[in-house]
Order: structure tokens, then C-alpha cells, then sequence
């Protein structure tokens, strides 16, 4: 049974620089849910994916941006990179309608911003 | 705005002692209660969940959830040097949206 995977595992860049982070869900998941967990903090959501679609965003700015694949899996985008966007970026999937929808990670993304 | 409350710690326990984690949350109407497990550089692992409140208990780890004093804790019977790491709780709220709002995290060191 496939787990969660992201890539790449680690990122530097400058700022004012773009990057994309992709994901790809547990098998047999269908919702994928964004977090940015900067140090010694807990994941703050960033965004979810469902049905190709947006489905709640947290407090980020449209800098922040996403999609979903039909094969469910995703991409975050960032634009305009700043020195505090260097965080570690989790992948979370899980099954929509769940009575628990639990959310399990992938390995995660670190950027980072110079 | 939901919060989730943890003591950042450091709780430092010996080896074989029970290592208690408290979380505590500010949405009444909070539904699910999580427990992942943060090695330091890694990503969040579940360790396990929890709806009702009392006890549940899986292996060497118990969750006890009290919705009245709106608490949930995390019990670790048998603490191991393995299982040094951040302690992360995540609630989340009734009406079907289901993001997790998360706690900073508890580290937990088991020393021998």
C-alpha cells in the first residue's frame, strides 16, 4: 500500500524566486491538504484539494497557489518567494466522506529561502 | 479563531516511566482528536485518534478525552529512548470540514 510522497525532498531557493512542490496521496485517498510547519511550530493549513477543486484555504496569501490532478494528486506553487516561506511543506491525504477523515503525511519538502 | 494549546516542554521522563501529554482546545464543538508522533526533520506520524470521551488505548499509548473540560491527553506506558520526539495534537472542528487545527507540539525526551 502505497504511503504519501512528495518531491522534491529539499529545495533552496532566492527570494523572489517560484517553486512548485508536488504530491502524490495515499492509495485509495482522493483529498489532499497543505501545510507549511515552519520550526519549533505546529503545520498551519495552507489549502485542500478535492475534485480538482479548491475546497477551504487557510489564512495564506494568493501567492499560495494549488491544483489537483485528475489522479488525484498535487502541486503547490509559491510565487514570489519570501525569506519566511522557508518551512517545511507537508502533503497530507486522506479519504473525503470519512466519518473521521483522517489526514495521513507524506515525507515533506523543505525549502529553503535565501 | 479554534486553538490548540500544548506545553512546548521539554517533559523529560526516565526510561520505563509513563510520559503524560496534555492538549488542551477552545472550539466546544470540536469532533475529532488526533495524536501524531514528530521525529525531529521528519514528518507528522498518526499515532492514533480518538471521538468519545474516556479512554482508548492502543498498545503502550492511551488517548483520554474529556470534552466537558475540553482536554485530550496522551499517555505512554513504558517510555522508551525511541520514543523521544514531538508529540503533536490536532482537533478538529463539527460541520464536516475536517482541517485539523494543530498544537505547536510537546517534546518528549526519554532518557535511560
Amino acid at each position: 500500500d502505497a504511503g504519501v510522497t512528495q518531491s522534491p525532498t529539499h529545495l533552496i531557493k532566492t527570494r523572489g524566486q517560484q517553486v512548485t512542490l508536488r504530491c502524490s496521496p495515499k492509495s485509495g485517498h482522493d483529498t489532499v491538504s497543505w501545510y507549511q510547519q515552519a520550526l519549533g511550530q505546529g503545520p498551519q493549513f495552507i489549502f485542500q484539494y478535492y475534485e480538482e477543486e479548491e475546497r477551504q484555504r487557510g489564512n495564506f496569501p494568493d501567492r499560495f497557489s494549488g491544483h489537483q490532478f485528475p489522479n488525484y494528486s498535487s502541486e503547490l506553487n509559491v510565487n514570489a518567494l519570501l525569506l519566511g516561506d522557508s518551512a517545511l511543506y507537508l502533503c497530507a491525504s486522506s479519504l473525503a466522506g470519512g466519518a473521521t477523515d483522517t489526514q495521513y503525511f507524506g515525507p515533506g519538502t523543505r525549502l529553503t529561502v535565501l | 479563531q479554534k486553538e490548540v494549546e500544548q506545553n512546548s516542554g521539554p517533559l523529560s521522563v526516565p526510561e520505563g516511566a509513563i510520559a503524560s501529554l496534555n492538549c488542551t482546545y477552545s472550539d466546544r464543538g470540536s469532533q475529532s482528536f488526533f495524536w501524531y508522533r514528530q521525529y525531529s526533520g521528519k514528518s507528522p506520524e498518526l499515532i492514533m485518534f480518538i471521538y468519545s470521551n474516556g479512554d482508548k488505548e492502543d498498545g503502550r499509548f492511551t488517548a483520554q478525552l474529556n470534552k466537558a473540560s475540553q482536554y485530550v491527553s496522551l499517555l505512554i506506558r513504558d517510555s522508551q529512548p525511541s520514543d523521544s520526539a514531538t508529540y503533536l495534537c490536532a482537533v478538529t472542528a463539527a460541520g464536516g470540514s475536517y482541517i485539523p487545527t494543530f498544537g505547536r507540539g510537546t517534546s518528549l525526551i526519554v532518557h535511560p
